[in-house]
């Protein structure tokens, strides 16, 4: 069993729909990414959480440290949303490593 | 400037050539990383500096040998490659070398290589 796991794995929206993307882990974290990754390649990180909710834009992070669980909600979704989120957790046993959550794979249609 | 640089971003090999991959940050960050990505996969960490010096070396073929001259650039020498070697390779960088919060992970747009 992954230390990180996501779902859904693969989600279609239609534009304007409200998404939510969940990610649930198993190890004690000291912090949260939420990254996005477009076809081209090039990563982007969203949100880094320890606590609580953060919000940009149409997108919202929260996370319950308790439940270990977090989950990323896009408002009003777009075309231009289409792309893998994955989620990522420095894990306070491992250091200098991010642990990689396998990763949703979002298409938003017009 | 809150960016990680690569170069090249395409990079085609024969198996008995000499390359490098090249990275850049100018954010003061003393932890750089090297990650290996195929396709439909997250990445796989390689390798870690920590204040210009290896931290983590996952293990990783002696056919890949990382450099870090200075606290902003990252190289990746690569030699004698195999096709199964083909992926994107992602560098990033963060400010700590470990999880902290604030500790936010930039990552470069990646260096496609292909190995024939």
């Amino acid at each position: 069993k992954n230390e990180v796991e996501q779902s859904p794995q693969n989600l279609t929206a239609q534009e304007g729909e409200f998404i939510t993307i969940n990610c649930s882990y198993s190890v004690g974290i000291s912090a949260l990414h939420w990254l996005q990754q477009h076809p081209g390649g090039g990563i982007v990180s969203l949100f880094m959480l320890s606590s609580g909710k953060k919000k940009h834009g149409r997108l919202i992070a929260t996370i319950n440290i308790q439940e270990k669980h977090s989950s990323l909600h896009i408002t009003a979704s777009h075309p231009r949303d289409s792309a893998v989120y994955i989620c990522a957790v420095w894990t306070k046993s491992s250091g200098d490593k991010l642990t990689f959550g396998t990763g949703t794979r979002l298409a938003v249609r017009p | 400037d809150t960016e990680v640089t690569q170069t090249p971003k395409h990079l085609v090999m024969g198996m008995t050539n000499k390359k490098s991959l090249k990275c850049e940050q100018h954010m003061g960050h003393r932890a750089m990383y090297w990650y290996k990505q195929k396709a439909k996969k997250p990445p796989e960490l390689m390798f870690v500096y920590s204040y210009e010096k290896l931290s983590i070396n996952e293990s990783v073929p002696s056919r890949f040998s990382p450099e870090c001259p200075n606290s902003s650039l990252l190289n990746l020498h690569l030699h004698a490659l195999q096709p199964e070697d083909s992926a994107l390779y992602l560098c990033a960088s963060s400010l700590l070398g470990r999880g902290h919060p604030g500790n936010t992970i930039y990552f470069g747009e990646g260096s496609w290589l292909t190995v024939v």
